[in-house]
């Protein structure tokens, strides 16, 4: 089992729709969590950096993290086209080193 | 734009070869984190340096090493290049030793 994991999709999404992205993590050690946007062949950048379980929003984005049942998930709210990328969530642990997901997928079309 | 900036962006190489990815961090950052990034492994931490010193190692192969200058620059060197060895390589930098990490844009590796 990997210790991060993330449906691949594609997602396919109307604009303005609410999108949902999900992983799940088998280290209950981890206490902290990250969420990247990734454009294709670019760094990712740090949308999201949170401790512990809560809610954390900023902006159109909202983090959730349920450390009961080592989930965490990522909203956008009114999409829009330019949030067409990979996203990739992140957490970890002692060690302060982050483990990524592989990534989901998201299409916002017009 | 981040702050972090790799050189090359691209690089091209034949396997047996060495070759050395340049990054600065962003300004008032004291440690540097190196990632591999391919197709069917996904994002891999290599190896961690803060203020000039090893701090972590992850899946970093022998082949590969790794420095911080004085003036916080980062090095990753690669050698006897293998066409595995094909992918992006990408910088990351934070304050502390930990935290919360900004990426570069990367180099695009490709060994034929």
């Amino acid at each position: 089992q990997k210790e991060v994991e993330q449906d691949p999709g594609p997602l396919s999404v109307p604009e303005g729709a609410i999108v949902s992205l999900n992983c799940t993590y088998s280290n209950s050690a981890f206490q902290y969590f990250m969420w990247y946007r990734q454009y294709s062949r670019k760094g990712p950048e740090l949308l999201m950096y949170t401790y512990s379980s809560g809610n954390k929003e900023d902006g159109r984005f909202t983090a959730q993290v349920d450390k009961s049942s080592k989930y965490i998930s990522l909203f956008i709210r009114d999409s829009q086209p330019s949030d067409s990328a990979t996203y990739l969530c992140a957490t970890s642990g002692g060690s302060y080193i982050p483990t990524f997901g592989r990534g989901t997928s998201l299409i916002v079309h017009p | 734009d981040s702050g972090v900036t790799q050189t090359p962006k691209h690089l091209i190489t034949a396997t047996g070869q060495r070759v050395t990815l340049r990054c600065s961090p962003r300004s008032g950052d004291l440690s540097v984190y190196w990632y591999q990034q391919s197709l069917d492994q996904g994002l891999q931490f290599l190896i961690q340096y803060y203020n000039g010193e090893e701090r972590a190692k992850g899946n970093i192969l022998e082949r590969f090493s790794a420095q911080q200058f004085p003036d916080l620059h980062s090095e990753l060197n690669l050698s006897s290049l293998e066409l595995g060895d094909s992918a992006l390589y990408f910088c990351a930098s934070s304050f502390w030793d930990r935290g919360e990490q900004y990426f570069g844009p990367g180099t695009r590796l490709t060994v034929t």
